[in-house]
């Protein structure tokens, strides 16, 4: 079945410091894929999507590139905030299935 | 602003009473979802629901159950609460077709049983 393996955290980073919180899949078909964020007190909201292979979603300075090579959808970020403190959710949607989640990373940034 | 509306944000009940989380979205969206949301474990699907009164079985459908008599509301229902079943739970919802993997999330409630 489908699946989504994302790094385990919490990452603690300091600010302007780089993020890559590693994501793969196992999916059958061609799965979009997601990031999911949800910050301190709130529900999840969508952060960035990617459709098909070799797509690059991005939102708010994060970045995620469709690897279908490597079944991967990495986030980046290239200076982190105090503000991007938060946890992240990898996701995939393949087929007429509910969308899929991984366990979520945590992310602490100090000032 | 869009939104998807879960009715208590924080609830404490007692062993064996009966549990009513209520969830409203005001996007016409046709399909509704809840999750759970445990530490270490991320979000399990419990149920969802793609159309008035069709409901499917999640990851975790054992000891809740839901409703779905309007479009807007989806309610999930404990109908005897367990210590087990304190969690944070999760409405979210969704268009059909090829935008059904992006979600909009309420808030959460969080459910302790005592």
């Amino acid at each position: 079945g489908n699946s989504v393996t994302q790094m385990e955290g919490p990452v603690t980073l300091s600010e302007e410091a780089f993020l890559t919180i590693n994501c793969t899949y196992t999916a059958t078909g061609y799965p979009s894929l997601f990031w999911y964020v949800q910050y301190p007190g709130e529900g999840l909201q969508l952060l960035l999507k990617a459709t098909k292979a070799d797509d690059k979603g991005s939102n708010k300075g994060f970045e995620a590139t469709y690897r279908k090579e490597t079944t991967s959808f990495h986030l980046e970020k290239g200076s982190v905030q105090v503000s991007d403190s938060a946890v992240y959710f990898c996701a995939l949607y393949s087929g007429n299935t509910p969308l899929v989640f991984g366990k979520g990373t945590r992310l602490s940034v100090i000032a | 602003d869009v939104k998807v509306t879960q009715s208590s944000r924080y609830l404490v009940k007692r062993t064996g009473e009966k549990v009513f989380l209520e969830c409203v979205q005001d996007m016409d969206h046709e399909n509704m979802f809840w999750y759970r949301q445990d530490p270490g474990l991320g979000l399990r699907l419990i149920y969802f629901s793609y159309d008035v009164k069709m409901k499917e079985k999640g990851d975790i459908p054992e000891g809740y159950s839901v409703s779905r008599e309007k479009k807007e509301r989806f309610s999930l229902i404990l109908e005897s609460a367990s210590t087990n079943q304190t969690s944070m739970y999760l409405c979210a919802s969704s268009r059909a077709g090829g935008r059904t993997g992006e979600l909009f999330f309420g808030e959460g409630s969080r459910l302790t049983v005592l």
